[in-house]
């Protein structure tokens, strides 16, 4: 069973505005992480942020983290047309059994 | 590194034939995962290995799929007898370390049609 349930399920802006993603997961965990995947192609991963922190940041990307909620967000800042992709939040368990379980997806179309 | 491979790039098969897809996990990594994602139910996990061996195989539908990894730098996927609600992307994916905050590696994926 699907851990990470993401909304919106698609996304379209234009360039230069900023998007943001959200991701709610049911378990505890010991990472959240993001990933980027191209029509066709394999994931590539973005970023991860662990259970005691609270934001990180990569380039244009930021992610924050709620564990007293369990949700997560991730914001692509000025995005590019190059940006459209399909987003996903994957959680790995707090047991340590290195399991990685992925949400179903953000779909981001950014329009130049 | 020349990263995950997978092959095939693409497979079609005929109902009730077995098939075989393949991996190549990075050199070095510990972890190995086969997800299979499709539009419907997205990406799901069906086996994970750690050092060769397999610890979470929950996700895998039924009988008819195997999994196997005799080394530290080879894995297989096998369905037989295969059937059309198989057909999907599968990905390989592998990680360095068998503790978390690790980052996983994807293939390019085998996408697996079967008519």
């Amino acid at each position: 069973s699907q851990q990470g349930e993401e909304d919106p399920q698609a996304l379209s802006i234009q360039e230069g505005e900023n998007a943001t993603m959200n991701c709610s997961y049911k378990t505890s965990i010991n990472n959240l992480q993001w990933y980027r995947q191209n029509s066709g192609r394999g994931l590539v991963h973005l970023i991860l942020i662990r259970s005691n922190e609270r934001e990180k940041h990569s380039g244009r990307l930021r992610v924050t983290l709620d564990t007293s909620k369990k949700s997560s967000s991730l914001l692509i800042t000025a995005s590019r047309a190059a940006d459209t992709a399909s987003y996903f939040c994957a959680t790995a368990g707090s047991g340590n059994t290195g399991k990685l379980i992925f949400g179903q997806g953000t779909t981001l179309q950014v329009k130049p | 590194d020349a990263g995950v491979i997978q092959s095939p790039r693409h497979e079609v098969t005929e109902m009730g034939q077995e098939v075989t897809l393949r991996c190549k996990p990075i050199s070095g990594h510990n972890s190995l995962f086969w997800y299979r994602q499709t539009m419907m139910r997205g990406l799901e996990l069906l086996i994970y290995f750690n050092n060769n061996v397999p610890i979470d195989d929950s996700g895998m539908p039924e009988d008819r799929f195997s999994a196997k990894m005799p080394n530290a730098s080879f894995s297989t996927l096998k369905i037989q007898p295969s059937e059309p609600r198989d057909s999907a992307v599968y990905f390989c994916a592998s990680s360095p370390g068998e503790r978390l905050n690790t980052e996983a590696f994807f293939g390019q994926g085998t996408r697996l049609t079967v008519v």
